[in-house]
């Protein structure tokens, strides 16, 4: 199977400061798409982004950013001025064909 | 769009008792997902529908468990003489795509609970 590591199993930052989520992945396909997914306390997964591996451009929404680099099979995942909302669970999955193969998951904790 | 649904959203059963779970998907969503999320984990896929056709499943779906999209609408999860391993998030998602893969959305979730 090929996988998608989380490295960082918890990370905790005090609001406003800004974090960066990692992600790796293993692949042997040429196109694939990448996703970050938000579960917040209530457990509902949250889709957050979806990239197409052609498409290497970083993208900004709003507090939300994302670096995908193909060279190092990357797709980090930054939050700037973090929010104590922003206090989840994120997953980092990739396709393999049509199911999603998840990451473990990286708990961010943001403390007032 | 009301989003995917499912229901129950909790379900205790006892060991060696049958459990059925629905999954409501997003109206014009033509593919249906199943996964399985275990405390700190990820998700891990079970199967896949397009419109009513399984077309994939995960080596994880044991012959106890089978799932069905009868309509290519709703979807149902069935597990049969359930076992403690079976406790989990049983998850279900939604997307549409005729070609490459769409943004799946999921349910909220039914957690099982097998004592």
């Amino acid at each position: 199977a090929q996988k998608v590591t989380q490295a960082q199993t918890e990370i905790s930052v005090v609001e406003k400061e800004d974090v960066t989520l990692d992600c790796v992945y293993e692949t042997r396909d040429t196109t694939y798409y990448l996703f970050w997914y938000k579960q917040p306390p209530s457990g509902e997964l949250v889709f957050l982004i979806r990239r197409n591996s052609f498409d290497e451009q970083n993208e900004i929404s709003g507090r939300y950013s994302w670096n995908f680099q193909k060279s190092t099979s990357s797709f980090n995942f930054t939050i700037t001025a973090s929010q104590v909302v922003d206090s989840a669970v994120y997953f980092c999955a990739r396709n393999a064909g049509n199911m999603l193969t998840f990451g473990g998951g990286t708990r961010l904790m943001v403390k007032p | 769009d009301t989003g995917v649904s499912q229901n129950p959203r909790h379900k205790i059963t006892k060991r060696g008792q049958n459990v059925t779970f629905r999954c409501d998907p997003i109206s014009e969503h033509n593919r249906l997902y199943w996964y399985r999320q275990t405390l700190g984990q990820g998700p891990e896929f079970l199967t896949y529908f397009q419109n009513e056709a399984q077309l994939e499943k995960s080596r994880l779906l044991s012959d106890r468990f089978s799932a069905e999209r009868p309509k290519g609408s709703f979807s149902t999860l069935e597990i049969q003489r359930t076992e403690q391993g079976d406790s989990a998030m049983y998850l279900c998602a939604s997307s549409f795509s005729e070609t490459g893969l769409g943004e799946q959305y999921f349910g909220p979730g039914t957690r099982l609970t097998v004592t």
